[in-house]
């Protein structure tokens, strides 16, 4: 069984700023995928970013990167230059790959509000 | 279609009647999943398929919820007898499959509310 866990359920930090939020996993797969999802409030979940386990090279995406340390099951997001429309849920989720399955496993959420 | 799309966005029903929650997912997208959410608090799955085949239901929590998807493509999921524990946001993601990174499309959700 996979598990996910966020253990930052609020934050928050000033506009333009650096902020990271914390993600550990638990898997006994070797081969798996990470996602950081993020919910604006009242709006629809959308990908942030993934990361191939395989791969060595964190992921970015413009503002978004990750620090995937595979040793220590861990894969943190960092946002740098925090803009208000970062304010939103964040979801940290792990999928296994599998024709028969592949559903993915998400942790609780960090609430992230990003202040004037 | 551009996302995916659900229908109702809102639902109250009272104990013990039933509904039925409707998913359009992105054309061509062969993995379909339903997952539900609580507030505060992450997605937890439910049920997945791929096409119109349903191979994985470990999610649902009893034998009053049931989903289908008879042409691979729209599915609804059904909650016979509905009480109140059921009350939460459910969620339908598509995606191109289960053996890439491709993540999911996420629904903006069905809010149900049991009264």
């Amino acid at each position: 069984a996979q598990t996910v866990t966020q253990s930052q359920p609020e934050m928050s930090v000033q506009e333009a700023e650096t902020v990271t939020l914390s993600c550990t996993y638990d898997t006994s797969e070797n081969n798996y995928y990470l996602f950081w999802y993020k919910q604006p409030p009242s709006r629809q979940m959308i990908l942030v970013i993934r990361q191939e386990a395989y791969k060595q090279q964190n992921a970015t995406e413009n503002r978004f990167s990750v620090n995937f340390q595979k040793a220590a099951k861990s894969f943190s997001l960092k946002i740098s230059d925090s803009q208000l429309g970062d304010t939103a849920m964040y979801f940290c989720a792990l999928q296994i790959p599998n024709t028969n399955a592949g559903k993915s496993t998400f942790g609780d959420g960090t609430t992230l509000t990003v202040k004037p | 279609g551009a996302g995916v799309s659900q229908s109702p966005r809102y639902k109250v029903a009272k104990r013990g009647q039933d509904v039925a929650l409707r998913c359009d997912p992105i054309s061509g997208h062969v993995s379909l999943f339903w997952y539900q959410q609580a507030l505060g608090q992450g997605p937890e799955f439910l049920t997945y398929f791929q096409n119109e085949a349903q191979l994985d239901k470990s999610g649902l929590p009893s034998d009053r919820f049931f989903a289908e998807r008879p042409e691979g493509s729209v599915s609804t999921l059904k909650i016979q007898r509905t009480q109140q524990e059921d009350s939460a946001v459910y969620l339908c993601a598509s995606s191109l499959g289960t053996l890439g990174p491709y993540g999911y499309t996420f629904g903006s959700g069905t809010r149900l509310t049991v009264v």
